[in-house]
C-alpha cells in the first residue's frame, strides 16, 4: 500500500533556531517527492519538488533532501520565523501515467518568539 | 494573473442534499485534480482530469462525480451527503497529465459542512 509517513507530529521550537523534519514512504513505483507548506484551513503551497535523481534541493530557508535508496527525506528549516509557523506535508508521486499525489499527515511547526 | 480558484469558499449542508464545486485552474493549465483533506489529516485524492476526460480516479464511492469544461474549469459533485463528507476540498492544477517535473498549484480550497 502506497503510504507516508511523517514525524514528528508537531514541533514547537524557538524563532530563529533551525528544525528538521522527516518523511519515510513506501510509494512505488517513485516519481517524485514534494514538500507543501500548509496554512490552517488553505490550500498548500509548494515548496519543493526532486526526483529520483536528485538528493538536496534548496528554496530560501527550506533544504529538502531525498536517500531514494531509504525512501527518506527531510525538510531543514534554518533560522526560523513566526511566519513559519504551519503544517508540512510530504507528497510522494508514484509514476502511474496520472497524477496521483500521496500525501503524509503532515508536521505541524509552531514557531515562538 | 489569477491562480487556482474555487468557489464556494465555505457552505453548509444537510445529510442527503447534493453539492457542486468549482474550480478555475491557472490559465493554460490543461491538468485539474480533486483531493478532500479531512480535519487533521493529509489530502486524499478523489480525481484527475486533463483535456476533459478522466484520467484517474481515487478510492471514493460513486456519490462522488466530476467533469472538466472545454475552457478547462471543473466541478466536482457529491450526491446523497453524509456527514463524513464534511472536509476542505482542494482543486489542484498543472500544465501536464504527469506529475513528473510539473509544478502542482493547489486552490484555497472550498469547505464543506454537512450536518
Amino acid at each position: 500500500k502506497n503510504q507516508v509517513e511523517q514525524s514528528p507530529q508537531s514541533l514547537i521550537i524557538l524563532e530563529g533556531k533551525n528544525c528538521t523534519l522527516q518523511c519515510n514512504y513506501t510509494v512505488s513505483p517513485f516519481s517524485n517527492l514534494r514538500w507543501y507548506k500548509q496554512d490552517t484551513g488553505r490550500g498548500p503551497v509548494s515548496l519543493t519538488i526532486m526526483t529520483f535523481s536528485e538528493n538536496t534541493k534548496s528554496n530560501g530557508r527550506y533544504t529538502a533532501t531525498l536517500d531514494a535508496d531509504t525512501k527518506q527525506s527531510s525538510l531543514h528549516i534554518t533560522a526560523s520565523q513566526l511566519s513559519d509557523s504551519a503544517s508540512y506535508i510530504c507528497v510522494v508521486s508514484a509514476n502511474t501515467g496520472f497524477q496521483k499525489l500521496v500525501f503524509g499527515t503532515g508536521t505541524r511547526l509552531l514557531v515562538s518568539p | 494573473d489569477a491562480g487556482v480558484t474555487q468557489s464556494p469558499t465555505h457552505l453548509i449542508k444537510t445529510r442527503g442534499q447534493h453539492v457542486t464545486l468549482r474550480c478555475s485552474p491557472i490559465s493554460g493549465h490543461k491538468s485539474v485534480s480533486w483531493y478532500q483533506q479531512v480535519l487533521g489529516q493529509g489530502p486524499q485524492f478523489i480525481f484527475q482530469y486533463y483535456e476533459k476526460e478522466e484520467r484517474g480516479r481515487g478510492n471514493f464511492p460513486d456519490r462522488f462525480s466530476a467533469r472538466q469544461f472545454p475552457n478547462y474549469s471543473s466541478e466536482l459533485n457529491v450526491n446523497a451527503l453524509l456527514l463524513g463528507d464534511s472536509a476542505l476540498y482542494l482543486c489542484a492544477s498543472s500544465l501536464r497529465q504527469e506529475s513528473s517535473g510539473n509544478t502542482i498549484y493547489f486552490g484555497e480550497g472550498s469547505w464543506l459542512t454537512v450536518v
